[in-house]
């Protein structure tokens, strides 16, 4: 089956250390998003990438980071520089790279909890 | 910045009432795209609208875009608990964004 995975889908870690999220696809999607969601609230873009090799920073992307080796994954680095990083984090891709609007498939999501 | 306003945050409604959720952009759009997400889920595409004064159906699901392509609406006929969850509208950004509506959570009163 085709799909995004995100993992694991809970994780707990304490103040100060970072933690990275998995994101993997098998769509052989070129574009990758990250988002985070706070609860009630909307989505709002950490990190998005075109292209493998290739990252551009959303509206909040401090204390965050990311890497684009493989067109399959985009794992997201939560760094103890972000201030307050409980929250559910969302992947996503979406096809026809970098010239179209097509609509975007989500992973089931990491709620990161630190303690 | 580019912004798309969604209305109301909540609306609560009794099972079998309609239900309607309103975006709007403060530029014109090239399309716009609807997305639903169940509680503890994640947001699932429903629709995309891309001409103006577009109406397309999915069963109760009414979905229109507005004639100068800065608004857009999703009207459900008679709720059902299945329609429980956030719905968002996503308007296209610079560099193949997406930007988001706030989401308009649909509630039905037990």
């Amino acid at each position: 089956d085709g799909g995004i995975t995100q993992s694991p889908k809970y994780l707990f870690r304490k103040e100060g250390q970072n933690v990275t999220l998995s994101c993997e696809q098998n769509l052989n999607h070129d574009a990758m998003y990250w988002y985070r969601q706070d609860p009630g609230q909307g989505l709002r873009l950490i990190y998005y990438s075109q292209i493998v090799n290739d990252f551009q920073k959303g509206d909040i992307a401090e204390g965050y980071s990311v890497s684009r080796e493989k067109k399959e994954s985009f794992p997201l680095t939560v760094t103890s520089a972000q201030k307050n990083p409980t929250a559910f984090y969302l992947c996503a891709s979406r096809p026809g790279g970098g010239g179209s609007y097509n609509e975007q498939f989500f992973g089931p999501g990491t709620r990161l909890t630190v303690l | 910045g580019q912004q798309v306003m969604q209305i109301p945050q909540y609306q609560h409604v009794q099972e079998g009432e309609d239900f309607t959720t309103y975006c709007n952009s403060s530029t014109t759009l090239s399309n716009i795209q609807w997305y639903k997400q169940r509680p503890g889920g994640h947001p699932v595409f429903l629709i995309q609208l891309v001409k103006s004064g577009e109406v397309k159906k999915q069963k109760r699901l009414t979905f229109q875009f507005g004639e100068a392509k800065k608004n857009s609406s999703l009207h459900i006929t008679a709720t059902q608990t299945t329609d429980v969850g956030t719905y968002f509208c996503a308007g296209p950004g610079s560099n193949y964004q997406l930007i988001w509506g706030a989401g308009t959570k649909l509630i039905i009163k037990p």
